[in-house]
């Protein structure tokens, strides 16, 4: 079985400091792990996936498999990254399996 | 290109009626699925399809029906609506050649009573 879990429902941080939103998966096979977010009365939309080893928006997420984590951070925090955050995971049949996400306040 | 469209964007349903959400997508996409999302339970899969013809259950099917006739259209029928069922379906298509990317669409909100 698949699971992703985001122990932090809620997250506030002030503007500039830095943030990081936790994620750790469970997956016997080789994950594909996404990260996306949603802002308020918007759909959601991908903001990375750990393939790519991007940075959006100032966000990275390293996939740490010996600690079976996927955490994003970001150095300086901006008040337009306040948002509802979603850990993802790809397993078998393309099947993805979503953490209950982070809520994510940055105060100006 | 409209993307993923859903409608309606509200619905209100009494007990033991049904209801079809209509999914479509201009995209082209073999993969498209159903979630619902609920308050501090994040996004649970549905129904999901890889294919025009070919559906398979996700992680919350029970009371939902899904069919695939066309690459572009994947509703969601809800057989007898129940309170339980009152949530945010979202609808996504999959990008799976090249860069991967989901799309997800507006969302319908249903409140059933």
């Amino acid at each position: 079985a698949q699971r992703v879990t985001q122990p932090e429902k809620l997250l506030s941080v002030f503007k500039g400091a830095p943030v990081e939103l936790k994620c750790n998966y469970s997956y016997s096979g080789s994950p594909e792990l996404f990260w996306y977010v949603q802002y308020s009365r918007q759909r959601l939309q991908l903001l990375l996936r750990h393939i790519s080893r991007e940075s959006i928006k100032g966000f990275t997420a390293d996939l740490n498999k010996g600690e079976t984590s996927f955490h994003l951070k970001k150095p300086f925090a901006q008040e337009e990254d306040s948002a509802m955050y979603y850990c993802a995971l790809e397993g078998s049949n393309y099947k993805l399996t979503f953490g209950k996400g982070t809520l994510l306040t940055v105060n100006p | 290109n409209a993307g993923v469209t859903q409608t309606p964007k509200f619905q209100v349903l009494k007990t033991g009626q049904s209801m079809t959400l209509q999914c479509a997508q201009d995209m082209n996409h073999e993969y498209m699925s159903w979630y619902r999302q609920d308050p501090g339970m994040g996004l649970r899969l549905i129904h999901y399809s890889v294919g025009a013809g070919i559906t398979d259950q996700g992680e919350v099917p029970n009371g939902y029906n899904v069919s695939r006739s066309t690459t572009e259209d994947f509703p969601l029928r809800l057989l007898s609506a129940a309170p339980s069922q009152t949530s945010v379906y979202f609808c996504a298509s999959t990008e799976r050649s090249g860069a991967y990317e989901q799309y997800f669409g507006p969302g319908t909100r249903l409140t059933v009573t």
